[in-house]
């Protein structure tokens, strides 16, 4: 079955260091893509999402480009800020799957 | 604006009740979902509806119950007989049309705690 594996957390950066939050994925077919942020206390909100292969999704200065031979995803900005505190969620929806698979989450914390 | 409204926000239970989370969109979505989601942990989907008077089980599907009488609306039902119900449950809502991309948004969530 369809599966997605993050890099375990928490991450503890400064304030405008680089982030990398690894995903990579098994599926059938070509799936989409998709990372979620949660702020604490909050639901999920989706961040940017890249539905074939060497699409970029990116939005607020996070990107993360969709690496079909390595099936890969990997979330990446290049200057964090505090207010980026929060957990990650990298998930999938694999051709006509009626729901999303998700990642176990990766809890950031930024540092000033 | 258009959204998905969970109410309560915060809910206390005693052990043995059932207690009811509301879940209402206005996104004109024709998918809807529970999640449940426990401290440090990832999401899991404990039910799942496509269309009005329809819902499929999900993964940790024992001990609740869903109904889905309005498009708009699919509350969930923890019941006496879910084990450990002190969690944070999140509703979340799609489009499911074929080439749709079908990611979904989600409510702020409700904390249920059973005293």
């Amino acid at each position: 079955g369809d599966s997605v594996t993050q890099m375990e957390g928490p991450v503890t950066l400064s304030e405008e260091a680089f982030l990398t939050i690894n995903c990579t994925y098994t599926a059938t077919g070509y799936p989409s893509l998709f990372w979620y942020v949660q702020y604490p206390g909050e639901g999920l909100q989706l961040l940017l999402k890249a539905t074939k292969a060497d699409d970029k999704g990116s939005n607020k200065g996070f990107e993360a480009t969709y690496r079909k031979e390595t099936t890969s995803f990997h979330l990446e900005k290049g200057s964090v800020q505090v207010s980026d505190s929060a957990v990650y969620f990298c998930a999938l929806r694999s051709g006509s799957a009626r729901q999303l698979t998700f990642g176990s989450g990766t809890q950031l914390t930024v540092l000033p | 604006d258009g959204g998905i409204t969970q109410s309560p926000k915060y809910l206390f239970r005693k052990e043995g009740q059932n207690v009811t989370l509301s879940c209402e969109q206005n996104l004109n979505h024709d998918a809807m979902y529970w999640y449940r989601q426990d401290p440090g942990q990832g999401l899991r989907l404990i039910y799942y509806s496509q269309i009005v008077n329809d819902f499929q089980k999900g993964d940790i599907a024992e001990g609740y119950s869903v109904s889905r009488e309005k498009k708009e609306s699919f509350p969930l039902t923890v019941t006496s007989a879910q084990k450990n119900p002190t969690a944070f449950y999140l509703c979340a809502s799609s489009i499911f049309v074929t080439g749709n991309t079908g990611e979904l948004f989600f409510g702020e969530g409700s904390r249920l705690t059973v005293l």
